[in-house]
């Protein structure tokens, strides 16, 4: 079945420091690929994604390139801050009438000043 | 735009009650639903696809029997815990499938529900 693997948590940075989330997934077809991010006490939001090879999903900074060749989306931000202390998903949708999201078990983000 | 509510935020029950958590779309029409259930440290899985005027679809192992689902309409669903129990314990979240615009079949997530029986 489909699967996603992130790097384990917890990450601590200081602010403007770069940041790296590692995420390769294991998918039977062609999936969508997503980065969702949890704020303490809201729910999850997109952050971004991207939906076939070589796509570069951005938002707020961060970035992540769909690789199908390593089968990975990999998050990056140049410059992190302390309001980008989160806690970040990968998921994957497969194609197709499939709604559904499988997601990495998330990794805890800490941005100190 | 795209809002999703649950309700309640978190519930404290005694072990054998039902307890029912509600799922709100506040801004958008969801034909869609789903459940997920999250434990501590580990990702969100999903529970089930509530499908709005039909029956939900279980994942397998998730017991329909203890996890009721009804979406009786096109902004709520509805997830009953049954006779509950402490390994019932766990934080439940839901998220609509919008069909609108910009955001056609994005998922919207609630804010989830913390539930602890004791």
């Amino acid at each position: 079945g489909d699967s996603v693997t992130q790097m384990e948590g917890p990450v601590t940075l200081s602010e403007e420091a770069f940041l790296t989330i590692n995420c390769t997934y294991t998918a039977t077809g062609y999936p969508s690929l997503f980065w969702y991010v949890q704020y303490p006490g809201e729910g999850l939001q997109l952050l971004l994604k991207a939906t076939k090879a070589d796509d570069k999903g951005s938002n707020k900074g961060f970035e992540a390139t769909y690789r199908k060749e390593t089968t990975s989306f990999h998050l990056e931000k140049g410059s992190v801050q302390v309001s980008d202390s989160a806690v970040y998903f990968c998921a994957l949708r497969e194609g197709g009438s499939n709604y559904k999201l499988t997601f990495g078990k998330g990794t805890l983000l800490t941005v100190n000043p | 735009g795209a809002v999703v509510s649950q309700h309640p935020s978190w519930v404290i029950c005694k072990s054998g009650t039902s307890v029912k958590i509600e799922c709100r779309s506040l801004d958008f029409q969801a034909t869609t639903m789903f459940w997920y259930r999250q434990f501590p440290k580990q990702s969100l899985m999903l529970m089930a696809t509530s499908n709005e005027g039909s029956k939900a679809t279980y994942e397998q192992g998730v017991e329909k029997d203890k996890f009721l689902i009804n979406h009786a309409s096109l902004t709520l669903s509805t997830l009953t815990v049954t006779s509950a129990h402490p390994e019932d314990s766990s934080f439940y979240i839901c998220s609509a499938r919008s069909l609108g615009g910009s955001s056609y079949n994005e998922q919207f997530f609630g804010p989830g529900t913390r539930l602890t029986v004791l």
